[in-house]
C-alpha cells in the first residue's frame, strides 16, 4: 500500500512543494510519479525513485528508497497545479491516493 | 510521437460485454509493454491489465477471469475484452505503453465505461 501525503497542498506560484509517498514496504527502487490534470491523462515524471522522464523540467526532483520517498518542485509554475501520483512497480502496479497542489 | 487513441467504451448493462482498442502510433505494440488503465470518476488510478512484448498477460485481482488483453500487430492495436461487466468497473479506461513492464511511459486519453442498468 502507498500512502501519500498530504492529500491537498495549498500554495502559490514561485514557492517549492514537497510531496510524501510512503510504502508499507520496501519497493526497492521502483517508484514512479506522475502528474495528472484535469481532464487529462497521467503524466511520467519520475522513474527509478529519482530518475526524470524525457522532457521533464529540472525543478522537478525526487529522492527516497525503499518505503519514503519525496517528491519535490523547486519553484511552482502556474501549470504545475494538478493531483500527483506516486506508483511502485516492484510488485503489481498500484498507486498511492494522489496528492492534489492547488494555488 | 507516441500517439494512443483508445474506443469502445459506452453504456452497459451489469454482466454485458465490450471490447475497447487502442490504435497505436509512434510505437509498435508488439515490442512495447502495453497496459490498460482505469480511473473511476472522482477516484485514483488503477492498472488493470498489461501484456508483454513475448505474450505473457497479468491481470489485476478484480478483474481476472473477466478481461482479456491482447494485440494485434498487423494493425498496431492493443484491445481489452471486458466480460460480465459489473458496475464497479465504470471508469475510464487509459491505454498505455513503456519500454519497461509496471512503467507508464505514454498514456492516451481514455475512453468512458459506463456500466449501469
Amino acid at each position: 500500500v502507498l500512502t501519500q501525503s498530504p492529500a491537498t497542498l495549498s500554495l502559490s506560484p514561485g514557492e517549492r512543494a514537497s510531496l510524501s509517498c510512503r510504502a508499507s514496504q520496501s519497493v526497492d527502487k521502483y517508484l514512479l510519479w506522475y502528474q495528472q490534470k484535469a481532464g487529462q491523462a497521467p503524466r511520467l515524471l519520475v522513474y527509478d525513485t529519482t530518475n526524470r522522464a524525457t522532457g521533464i523540467p529540472a525543478r522537478f526532483s525526487a529522492t527516497g528508497s525503499g518505503t519514503d520517498f519525496t517528491l519535490t518542485i523547486s519553484r511552482l509554475e502556474p501549470e504545475d497545479f494538478a493531483v500527483y501520483y506516486c506508483q511502485q512497480g516492484l510488485y503489481w502496479p498500484t498507486f498511492g491516493q494522489g496528492t492534489k497542489v492547488e494555488f | 510521437e507516441v500517439q494512443l487513441a483508445e474506443s469502445g467504451g459506452g453504456l452497459i448493462q451489469p454482466g454485458g460485454s465490450l471490447r475497447l482498442s487502442c490504435a497505436a502510433s509512434g510505437l509498435t505494440v508488439g515490442s512495447k509493454y502495453m497496459s490498460w488503465l482505469r480511473q473511476a470518476p472522482g477516484k485514483g488510478l488503477q492498472w488493470v491489465s498489461i501484456i508483454y512484448p513475448g505474450g505473457d498477460t497479468y491481470y489485476a485481482e478484480s478483474v481476472k477471469g473477466r478481461f482479456t488483453i491482447s494485440i494485434d500487430i498487423y494493425t498496431n492495436t492493443v484491445y481489452l475484452q471486458m466480460n460480465n461487466l459489473r458496475v464497479e468497473d465504470t471508469a475510464l479506461y487509459y491505454c498505455g505503453g513503456a519500454h519497461r513492464p509496471n512503467v507508464g511511459d505514454y498514456w492516451g486519453q481514455g475512453t468512458l465505461v459506463t456500466v449501469s442498468s
